[in-house]
């Protein structure tokens, strides 16, 4: 089975400090994401990576930036937190899309992260 | 502009089917229908993918009408544990490999 795992389930930081998800997919898959869930807007996506060093901005990147140095980590970078990223934070990985056979995305389990 | 248009919320007695309908009138050609669902403090888990024709798997049927602008996802025999957050998304061919989820239908299953 594929195995998604993000670093922490639950973080409490202060405004201002720097912030650090990461993500860890055991599957070999090309394509990582990053979304932000809240109360009534759904899963928003923030950035995806579809190879190592490669990155493309999604609905919501302001605020956030992301790393992909390894195949199998996807790291989402808070550089200066705030309260309106309170949020909780999924990662996704994904075989290649482009493969119409297949194409559905694996999540981690969450990280839930409070900026005081 | 959404993409999809689901009803907020559903309910449905255990053993019966469960029926989510999506609309996606502005879907294009090339743009295939996904379901996920989501349930309580989990992350989503991809349940059903289709283009025109309707499908099967172990989990759920997807019915999609004729002319791809509303979709339905059956859960033939709905168990307590499917009571989720059930999303309807439209993968953008030519738009990288995004996925972008909306409201999504929140599905009770009573018992």
């Amino acid at each position: 089975d594929v195995k998604v795992t993000q670093s922490s389930r639950y973080l409490v930081k202060r405004t201002g400090e720097k912030v650090f998800l990461e993500c860890v997919q055991d599957m070999d898959h090309e394509n990582m994401f990053w979304y932000r869930q809240d109360p009534g807007l759904g899963l928003r996506l923030i950035y995806f990576s579809y190879d190592v060093k490669m990155k493309e901005k999604g609905d919501i990147p302001e605020g956030y930036s992301v790393s992909r140095e390894k195949k199998e980590r996807f790291s989402l970078i808070l550089e200066s937190a705030s309260t309106n990223q309170t949020s909780m934070y999924l990662c996704a990985s994904s075989p290649d899309l482009q493969r119409v056979s297949t194409g559905e995305l694996f999540f981690g389990e969450g990280s839930r992260l409070t900026v005081l | 502009d959404a993409k999809t248009t689901q009803p907020t919320s559903m309910d449905c007695a255990e053993g019966r089917a469960a029926n989510l309908p999506c609309n996606h009138s502005t879907i294009s050609g090339n743009e295939y229908v996904y379901w996920y669902r989501q349930i309580h403090s989990q992350g989503p888990q991809y349940i059903i993918h289709g283009l025109k024709n309707n499908e099967t798997n172990e989990m759920a049927s997807l019915i999609i009408t004729e002319d791809r602008k509303s979709s339905t996802l059956i859960l033939p025999h709905a168990t307590l544990r499917d009571t989720a957050v059930y999303y309807c998304i439209v993968r953008e061919y030519n738009a990288g490999n995004m996925l972008t989820f909306g409201g999504g239908t929140r599905l009770m299953v009573k018992p």
